[in-house]
């Protein structure tokens, strides 16, 4: 299984993009990039996951170079309730097989 | 479509006590995976059940052990309970056919305080 690495906490202020990068080196080729939100006491939410290129949702985007080595979680007009932990996995089957989940990075947005 | 629930939320128990812990899964989903998260640290992956057997396994000791039932429902087990066994128990649902870049479904979690 692919390890991550993120940076350990990240500072912005409201209405700012905000931009999480993932190293994984030794990715597979069938693996794919999923990236979860966890508030205090509450279970991961989904965030938004993708194999190359970008893909974009109703809250986020995810840049993903052609080498797929690392992506990039990007949060456009952060608000102060995206004040969480943000997760990079990296694996074929994020519920089909065991998940490893890194120490995620701590996001939190100041007024 | 409720989700992922879990129950209880929350739970007390004494040192060497045995716990379970429920876990019904989001409709249409058939996997079941546990994980255990102690206070400032990510997800650690316990184990997880597909068609009622443990298909999968993390570093954790035979004191865990869970079961899947043919509702696609599932328990986790723990015996001879720690105080080190202290943590928020997830319980993650997936969708059918293990298809690559499934997405996994968490539940809310339950509160263990081993006293």
């Amino acid at each position: 299984l692919a390890k991550t690495t993120q940076p350990i906490s990240m500072d912005s202020y409201e209405g700012q993009e905000v931009n999480i990068t993932c190293s994984h080196n030794n990715i597979a080729t069938n693996d794919y990039i999923t990236w979860y939100q966890q508030f205090p006491s509450q279970g991961p939410r989904f965030i938004i996951q993708g194999y190359k290129t970008k893909v974009t949702n109703e809250v986020a985007s995810l840049f993903i170079p052609a080498d797929r080595k690392s992506s990039t979680l990007s949060l456009p007009r952060v608000s102060l309730s995206d004040t969480a932990v943000y997760y990079c996995l990296v694996g074929g089957h994020t519920g089909g097989f065991k998940t490893i989940f890194g120490a995620g990075t701590r996001l939190f947005v100041k007024a | 479509d409720a989700g992922v629930t879990q129950s209880p939320t929350h739970l007390i128990k004494t040192r060497g006590q045995q716990v379970t812990l429920r876990c019904s899964p989001k409709s249409g989903h058939d996997t079941v995976s546990w994980y255990q998260q102690a206070l400032g640290q990510g997800p650690q992956f316990i184990f997880q059940y597909y068609e009622e057997e443990e298909r999968q396994r993390g570093n954790f000791p035979d004191r865990f052990s869970g079961h899947q039932f043919p509702n696609y429902s599932s328990e986790l087990n723990v015996n001879a309970l720690l105080l080190g066994d202290s943590a928020l128990y997830l319980c993650a649902s997936s969708s059918p056919g293990q298809k690559a870049g499934t997405e996994a479904f968490f539940g809310q979690g339950t509160r263990l305080t081993v006293v």
